[in-house]
């Protein structure tokens, strides 16, 4: 059963816009949630995070946004910019439960356009 | 500072042979993880090596898979006999600390089986 879902399997956005990257997850032990991004032929590379305890973590032009009462978060790119083009990856952790493994949505794939 | 390194970066088999993935984490890194795309699907936690230790082996599919570590540096995943359903992407992630909040991953293997 899948526990952290990404139901939008890609997304176009203009250069320069702002891109909204859509995360769900299920459990309530999930508190800590993080962002990677992908490119072909390599490895996600982690893009930022946010803890349960916070409700907004800001790192340039990403910002991640936690809703817990709605278990949904979100990634915001502004301005996007073509380099942005990638798959975004939404994950979870349940690190107060004494694990530390990952858990990862399908991703996204979003293209900026020139 | 070297990446995580994988190899092989593809490997094609047929059903019922034997494969083994190979994994070099950031030097230093006692944390090693194991995770598993299959196509267009979420990217699956296998298992955690803390040094030479599995910590956590719960994301194993069954005892075709084995993994080891030796002497807490390189780790190997075994898989015999392969099957089908065990293409996909194999990502190795290492982290310096046990709450790591981010892995650091290697560009994968790709492993298909015909």
């Amino acid at each position: 059963d899948q526990q952290v879902k990404q139901n939008s399997p890609s997304l176009s956005v203009q250069e320069g816009r702002i891109s909204i990257l859509n995360c769900d997850y299920t459990n309530s032990m999930f508190d800590y949630f993080l962002w990677y991004k992908k490119y072909p032929a390599e490895g996600p590379t982690f893009l930022i995070s946010i803890s349960s305890i916070k409700d907004k973590n800001e790192d340039g032009r990403f910002t991640v946004f936690l809703n817990k009462s709605a278990k949904h978060l979100s990634l915001h790119i502004v301005p996007s910019q073509p380099g942005d083009s990638a798959v975004y990856f939404c994950a979870a952790s349940a690190l107060g439960t004494g694990a530390n493994n990952l858990f990862f949505g399908t991703g996204t794939r979003l293209t900026v356009i020139p | 500072e070297a990446g995580v390194t994988q190899f092989p970066s593809h490997s094609v088999i047929e059903k019922g042979q034997t494969v083994t993935l190979r994994c070099d984490p950031i030097s230093g890194h006692d944390n090693l993880y194991w995770y598993r795309r299959v196509m267009g699907k979420e990217i699956k936690f296998l298992l955690h090596f803390v040094k030479e230790s599995k910590q956590d082996e719960s994301g194993m599919p069954n005892n075709r898979f084995l993994a080891e570590r030796t002497g807490g540096t390189y780790s190997t995943l075994k898989v015999q006999p392969a099957e089908l359903e065990d293409s996909g992407v194999y990502f190795c992630a290492s982290s310096p600390r046990w709450f790591a909040y981010e892995q650091y991953f290697g560009p994968g293997t790709r492993l298909t089986v015909t």
